[in-house]
C-alpha cells in the first residue's frame, strides 16, 4: 500500500469514447502529478499539480484534461485518443516545501489499451 | 536538455552477487537524484534519494553514490536476492522544479 490509490486498473476503450482515470492519495501531500509510461521509452511527464493549480503542461495534447478538484484527487479525462495513446499512466504525489525536493510517492498505474 | 542514460537495460545474476547499476545524465545541474524499483504491473517506489550536495546515501543492502560534475551515479545491490528482481529507474531534477527526468532503466533478474 503506497498511500496512492489509482482507479480503474485496467480500461479498454475505443477511440471515440470518454474515459476518465482517478488518482487518491492519502498521505496529506500538496502536490500530484501525471506520468505515462510506454514500452521501452523513458517515463514522461505530463501534467503537475501544485495545491490544486496546474503548474507544469509537458506539451500534452488537447485529447488529455486533467483536474484537480482538491489537493487529494486527480483526474485525466480522455476524449478521441489514438492508439498510440496506449499505455500506463501513473500517478505521484509529493509534499511540495520551500526545501529539497522531497521524494514521490507513485500509485501502480493504469493499463490503457485504445482498439 | 537533460538525458539520463541507464546500462545496462538487462542483467541477469545469481542469487548472492554483489552487482552495480549505472545512470548517467547529461546536464550536471540537478537538484536531485533518485532510484526507483518496478514491480511487472507495479508503480514505483522510492529507494534512495540523494541531494546534490551529496556523495552518497545507503538503505539496507542498496548504495547510491553521485559524482554530480562527472553526471553519474551508481546503484550498488549487495548480496543479491531473487526478491529483487525487477526494473531498476533512476531520475533527476532540476533546482525549484518536480519535474523528474527518466532513464529507461535496467531489468534486474536475480536467479536462486
Amino acid at each position: 500500500e503506497t498511500g496512492v490509490t489509482q482507479t480503474p486498473r485496467h480500461l479498454v476503450m475505443g477511440m471515440t469514447n470518454k474515459k476518465s482515470l482517478k488518482c487518491e492519495q492519502h498521505l496529506g501531500h500538496n502536490a500530484m502529478y501525471w506520468y505515462k509510461q510506454s514500452a521501452k521509452k523513458p517515463l514522461e511527464l505530463m501534467f503537475v499539480y501544485n495545491f490544486k493549480e496546474q503548474t507544469e503542461n509537458n506539451s500534452v495534447p488537447s485529447r488529455f484534461s486533467p483536474e484537480c478538484p482538491n489537493s487529494s484527487h486527480l483526474f485525466l479525462h480522455l476524449h478521441t485518443l489514438q492508439p498510440e495513446d496506449s499505455a500506463l499512466y501513473l500517478c505521484a504525489s509529493s509534499q511540495r516545501t520551500e526545501g529539497p525536493n522531497q521524494p514521490q510517492h507513485f500509485g501502480d498505474g493504469t493499463r490503457l489499451s485504445i482498439l | 536538455k537533460q538525458e539520463v542514460t541507464q546500462i545496462p537495460a538487462a542483467l541477469s545474476v545469481p542469487e548472492g552477487e554483489n552487482l552495480v547499476l549505472n545512470c548517467s545524465f547529461t546536464d550536471s545541474a540537478i537538484y536531485n537524484l533518485q532510484w526507483f524499483r518496478q514491480d511487472p504491473g507495479k508503480g514505483l517506489t522510492s529507494l534512495l534519494l540523494i541531494q546534490s550536495s551529496q556523495r552518497e546515501q545507503t538503505s539496507g543492502r542498496l548504495n547510491a553514490s553521485l559524482d554530480k560534475s562527472s553526471g553519474r551515479s551508481t546503484l550498488y545491490i549487495a548480496a543479491s536476492q531473487p526478491g529483487d528482481s525487477a526494473t531498476y529507474l533512476c531520475a533527476v531534477s532540476s533546482y525549484n522544479t518536480d519535474k523528474l527526468i527518466f532513464g529507461t532503466g535496467t531489468r534486474l533478474q536475480v536467479f536462486p
